[in-house]
């Protein structure tokens, strides 16, 4: 069955520090992956999205990803964290023929000043 | 372009009230589905929909009715409502394997 887990449901990292959030992936065909941002009473917006080619695709915002299928992962990261980072962050993988996209639980992150 | 609309973007309901979320999509696409969102779960599948007059269930639809009379529209019908169906609620459609996301209706059930 196919299914997303992301280890931790908050992190909190200082502003200017770097950033990797986890996930981890189970699905049968090849994965087509998302990372989603939810900011507080917003709706979701696509981060980035792995299809093919190269492992490591870069998305808005200044983020980027890189799919290891060796590990079955699609971390999430940013070289440095600004105050308007902080929402929640949600990975999905899913496929062309696929009726759903699986998601993960969420990750919230927090930014001290 | 609106992308996907959503209304109401708040809800409160009294249980065993029925009530209608409205999703409208103008991009043409022929995949239209809903999910819930609760705390520490991530997003749930409830009904989705390849193409007008075609309707499945997903993960979780219980509770809940969806038709698809057009491309653009997704009405998403609580019977008869519950406090366990307090909870966010977003439409999407697809394009391929890619999802575009409204903005969510909270509704309260008490």
């Amino acid at each position: 069955a196919q299914s997303v887990t992301q280890p931790d449901i908050h992190i909190t990292v200082s502003e200017g520090a770097s950033l990797e959030l986890r996930c981890n992936y189970s699905y049968g065909a090849t994965p087509y992956l998302f990372w989603y941002v939810q900011s507080p009473g917003q709706g979701l917006q696509l981060l980035l999205k792995y299809f093919s080619g190269d492992t490591l695709v870069q998305g808005i915002k200044g983020f980027e990803a890189e799919f290891k299928r060796s590990q079955s992962s699609f971390n999430l990261r940013k070289p440095s964290v600004h105050w308007s980072d902080a929402a929640e962050y949600f990975c999905a993988v899913g496929g062309q023929g696929a009726q759903k996209l699986v998601f993960g639980q969420g990750t919230r992150l927090t930014i001290n000043p | 372009n609106a992308g996907v609309t959503q209304t109401p973007k708040f809800q409160v309901l009294k249980t065993g009230q029925s009530m209608t979320l409205q999703c409208a999509q103008d991009m043409n696409h022929e995949y239209m589905s809903w999910y819930r969102q609760d705390p520490g779960m991530g997003l749930r599948l409830i009904h989705y929909s390849v193409g007008a007059g075609i309707t499945d269930q997903g993960e979780v639809p219980n509770g809940y009715n969806v038709s698809r009379s057009t491309t653009e529209d997704f009405p998403l019908r609580l019977l008869s409502a519950a406090p366990s169906q307090t909870s966010v609620y977003f439409c999407a459609s697809r394009v391929g394997p890619e999802a575009f996301f409204g903005q969510g209706t909270r509704l309260t059930v008490v």
